[in-house]
């Protein structure tokens, strides 16, 4: 089975700098996701990380570390609108990509 | 727009009532889903369907009952709900295994 382990709550000032955590256990994955939920929105999908190292995507990147079992999200430059829970994800392995959620991270940033 | 269109976007049913949620999805994926988010939870998987195939039921009780007819559309049909299935559904569609999942804004349902 899988479980995975986000704090549920970060809280940041804008223009910082926020790591968002994300540990696993599971018997077997082809990768780690990461998606964002405004409240009362749905879940966009953010970045998705296959192999161990560094993804960036403008603002964000997101880390893997397959022999430490965890994972982040790292959000620079934030801004009020980086507001939201923030989820990370495995694609356990299987024939249609199926995925398992943290309980998500709400992130608060205030002025 | 997300390309994934839930309806509606919030129902509010009695234990007794039958209601259907509908989905569709513009995006020309072949794999639909439908999850359930409670609050203080983590999204549940609840059916996965792979061209127009049932591939996963995570132990769901059968008063929710999914339809696929098509690979664009995705159904669920409630009846004799519980207080405790009061949640928000999502659905979501991918291009097949390994591709991220692109999500509608869920509908939000309230059993009285």
């Amino acid at each position: 089975g899988q479980s995975l382990e986000q704090p549920s709550e970060v809280t940041a000032v804008e223009g910082a700098i926020v790591q968002i955590n994300c540990t696993y256990q599971t018997s077997g994955f082809y990768g780690l996701s990461w998606y964002q939920q405004h409240d009362g929105g749905a879940p966009t999908f953010l970045s998705y990380n296959a192999l161990d190292g560094l993804e960036e995507t403008g603002r964000f990147s997101s880390f893997l570390s397959r022999s430490d079992s965890y994972g982040y999200l790292l959000l620079q430059e934030l801004q009020m609108k980086d507001s939201a829970s923030y989820f990370c994800a495995v694609n356990p392995v299987a024939e249609v990509s199926t995925l398992t959620f943290g309980k998500g991270t709400m992130l608060l940033v205030s002025p | 727009e997300t390309g994934v269109t839930q309806t509606p976007r919030h129902l509010v049913m009695g234990m007794t009532n039958k209601k259907s949620l509908k989905c569709e999805q513009h995006l020309g994926h072949n794999a639909m889903y439908w999850y359930k988010q409670s609050a203080k939870k983590p999204l549940e998987l609840m059916f996965v369907y792979n061209f127009k195939e049932q591939t996963e039921n995570n132990s769901v009780p059968s008063r929710f009952s999914p339809e696929c007819p098509n690979s664009s559309h995705l159904f669920l049909h409630l009846h004799t709900l519980q207080p405790e299935d009061s949640a928000l559904y999502l659905c979501a569609s991918s291009d097949g295994s390994n591709q991220p999942q692109h999500f509608g804004d869920g509908t939000r349902l309230s059993i009285l």
